[in-house]
């Protein structure tokens, strides 16, 4: 089975902090993402990533960045934290080469940030 | 562009009756169809999905869904429930070639007793 762990999952900020979240997947995937969840918005892309030190913007990167270092290992990043980012993150990784949207995604179990 | 809609955010229903929950999705070109479910404080996990084939896809959990391409829907069917179907599910679709998936909005599904 396909393990996709994120280090925390609750977690408490104050604002300006500078806050890291990390996900690490345990299949050698290429493709690796993150969401995050809000009630009646449903699951919104941040980033994604296709490679090592590749990344692309999803549809709301505005304050994230995001890390891709190793293969296994995908981190999102608020430079700043606001209280609007106040959240559940949502990691997941999928097998296959840019443009194979056929392949389903695996998902961490979340982590549910709040920003004070 | 691609997208998905959930029209019922919620769905309550009781134990051992049938379900329906409905998505409809918009593209120009031909999609790759998924519902996933999500439990209580957990991730996202995949009931089923389609890819090409046979309009009829069996998933997990007792769950199955038709791809209905003239409706543009991909609706998801149990014949009977269980209290432990209790969850949220999301529909997605993902256009051939694309990047990525977009989420529908979410329903969450409630069984009673």
């Amino acid at each position: 089975d396909v393990k996709v762990t994120q280090s925390s999952r609750y977690l408490v900020k104050r604002t300006g902090e500078k806050v890291f979240l990390e996900c690490v997947q345990d299949m050698d995937h290429e493709n690796m993402f993150w969401y995050r969840q809000d009630p009646g918005l449903g699951l919104r892309l941040i980033y994604f990533s296709y490679d090592v030190k590749m990344k692309e913007k999803g549809d709301i990167p505005e304050g994230y960045s995001v890390s891709r270092e190793k293969k296994e290992r995908f981190s999102l990043i608020l430079e700043s934290a606001s209280t609007n980012q106040t959240s559940m993150y949502l990691c997941a990784s999928s097998f296959g080469s840019i443009g194979q949207s056929n392949q389903p995604q695996h998902f961490g179990d979340g982590t549910r940030l709040s920003i004070l | 562009a691609q997208s998905v809609t959930q029209l019922d955010s919620q769905v309550p229903v009781f134990e051992e009756a049938p379900v329906e929950l409905r998505c409809n999705y918009s593209s120009s070109v031909s999609v790759y169809l998924f519902w996933y479910v999500q439990y209580p404080n957990q991730g996202l996990q995949l009931l089923l999905k389609y890819l090409s084939g046979s309009t009829l896809v069996k998933g997990i959990n007792g769950f199955e869904a038709e791809f209905n391409k003239s409706q543009t829907s991909f609706h998801l069917r149990k014949p009977s429930v269980h209290i432990s179907d209790t969850a949220e599910y999301f529909c997605a679709v993902s256009e051939m070639g694309a990047d990525k998936l977009i989420f529908g909005t979410g329903t969450r599904l409630q069984v009673f007793p």
